[in-house]
């Protein structure tokens, strides 16, 4: 069964950096591409960009380029994203999910708290 | 980009009632619309793609329609587990664009 899980929450100070893993299991990782997207406590979702898993091309949202970067791992299945520079205002719910061949988002990993406090 | 504008923000129900949520298109995205469902602490859960597709292993009280850019989510008959935030989002372009989000809430 298709599983995609991402690794534990993170407390950063100001400046920062951090990455975040997506591994996935129970498919063909180049088969699909990887979707990031985040959310600000109490407030809705927001579509970061995604990554073709095929060539490593990835795609940023107005808002994510600079200090976003999207990555992968193919020998593990594991795409990544690396936020660098954390400011406060980075502070929020990170989601990478799968894009089905319909183009939806259909499995989820179950999110990674970044907290990013002085 | 396009804009997705959901409505209401918040909707009061009891259990069993019959609960419509809108999605308004700022432009044509024909029928590719997806809503999810997202229960508190968690991460959202596909519930119909392409405007009016249910994903396996969804319940049938789920349904949803399309006339030109507006979309309605309707639940026939909501149940304790209906309980949650439901956003609409378009797959027609890049970039992805999500509703806001309406909030279910027991009455």
């Amino acid at each position: 069964q298709v599983q995609v899980v991402q690794s534990g929450s993170e407390l950063k100070k100001p400046g920062a950096s951090v990455k975040v893993s997506c591994k996935t299991s129970g498919y063909t990782f180049t088969d699909y591409a990887m979707n990031w997207v985040r959310q600000a406590p109490g407030q809705g979702l927001e579509w970061m960009g995604w990554i073709n898993t095929n060539t490593g091309n990835p795609t940023y949202a107005q808002g994510f380029t600079g200090r976003f970067v999207f990555s992968l791992d193919t020998s593990v299945s594991t795409a990544y994203v690396q936020i660098s520079s954390l400011k406060a205002e980075d502070t929020a719910v990170y989601y990478c999910a799968r894009q089905s061949a319909r183009g939806v988002l259909d499995y989820w990993g179950q999110g990674t708290l970044v907290t990013v406090s002085s | 980009d396009i804009q997705m504008t959901q409505s209401p923000s918040t909707l009061s129900a009891s259990v069993g009632d019959r609960v419509t949520i809108t999605c308004r298109a700022s432009q044509s995205i024909s029928d590719w619309l997806a809503w999810y469902q997202q229960e508190p602490g968690k991460a959202p859960k596909l519930l119909i793609y392409k405007a009016s597709s249910l994903e396996s292993g969804v319940p049938s009280r789920f349904s949803g329609s399309r006339s030109g850019t507006e979309f309605t989510l309707t639940i026939s008959s909501l149940q304790p587990d209906d309980f949650a935030t439901y956003y609409c989002q378009q797959y027609n372009d890049y970039p992805r664009t999500f509703g806001q989000g309406t909030k279910v809430e027991i009455k």
